[in-house]
């Protein structure tokens, strides 16, 4: 199984600043790797597939990169929806595995 | 708008079972693999089960291997998970999710990016 780890637990920002987000899979999983958005009482909305293309809709603000082991989910200025969880999900193998999500709190 | 609702959550002793529902509509559910995915309370993504467009494939965790059944009937848009010998870490929030790729004429099922979630159903295990 890949086992995928998200860093940091909780990442405390400023609306306006930068964000980063980091996901490393414990194999390779080439460029296999999703990024989720989860905000209370709503459905999870796909931001990101294959690392780096984003989902239909996703702000420009929101961009992926990476390939292998390491990933990052970028967001260029916060604003305020952003505030939310985010996991990453790598989906090279079976069984799917997601990280344990990075909560992006208002500092 | 495509929209997946789950339904069938509920409240079961250990050693029960219950079968979740859910109902797809917006798009030609035939045409693409589904999953299960479970949350349980304040932790994280948890993938349970997946199953092909026609039916004919499915992948399960080893979690719920053996206790689990992923099915579909596709004249009813409808996706279903039969869940037996249930344990108190099987309670969770039961989300269904719609694979990103259209896989008509797919003989394997492929992994894949889940582009909607629904809201999800709440099975709670408890004596």
């Amino acid at each position: 199984e890949v086992v995928v780890t998200q860093s940091p637990a909780t990442l405390s920002v400023s609306p306006g600043e930068r964000a980063t987000l980091s996901c490393r899979a414990s194999q390779s999983v080439s460029t296999n790797l999703a990024w989720y958005q989860q905000k209370p009482g709503q459905a999870l909305r796909l931001l990101i597939y294959t690392a780096s293309t984003r989902a239909t809709g996703i702000p420009a603000r929101f961009s992926g990169s990476g390939s292998g082991t390491e990933f990052t989910l970028t967001i260029s200025s916060l604003q305020s929806e952003d505030f939310a969880v985010y996991y990453c999900q790598q989906y090279n193998n079976w069984p799917l595995t997601f990280g344990g999500g990075t909560k992006v709190e208002i500092k | 708008e495509v929209q997946l609702l789950e339904s069938g959550g509920g409240l079961v002793q250990p050693g029960g079972s219950l079968r979740l529902s859910c109902e797809a509509s917006g798009f030609t559910f035939s045409s693409y693999a589904m999953s299960w995915v479970r949350q349980a309370s304040g932790k994280g993504l948890e993938w349970v089960s997946a199953i092909s467009g026609s039916g004919s494939n499915t992948y399960y965790a080893d979690s719920v291997k053996g206790r689990f059944t992923i099915s579909r009937d596709n004249s009813k848009n409808t996706l279903f998970l039969q869940m037996n010998s249930l344990r108190a870490e099987d309670t969770a929030l039961y989300y269904c999710t719609k694979s990103r790729r259209d896989s008509s004429g797919w003989t394997q099922l492929s992994t894949d990016a889940f582009d909607i979630w629904g809201q999800g159903t709440m099975v709670t295990v408890t004596s």
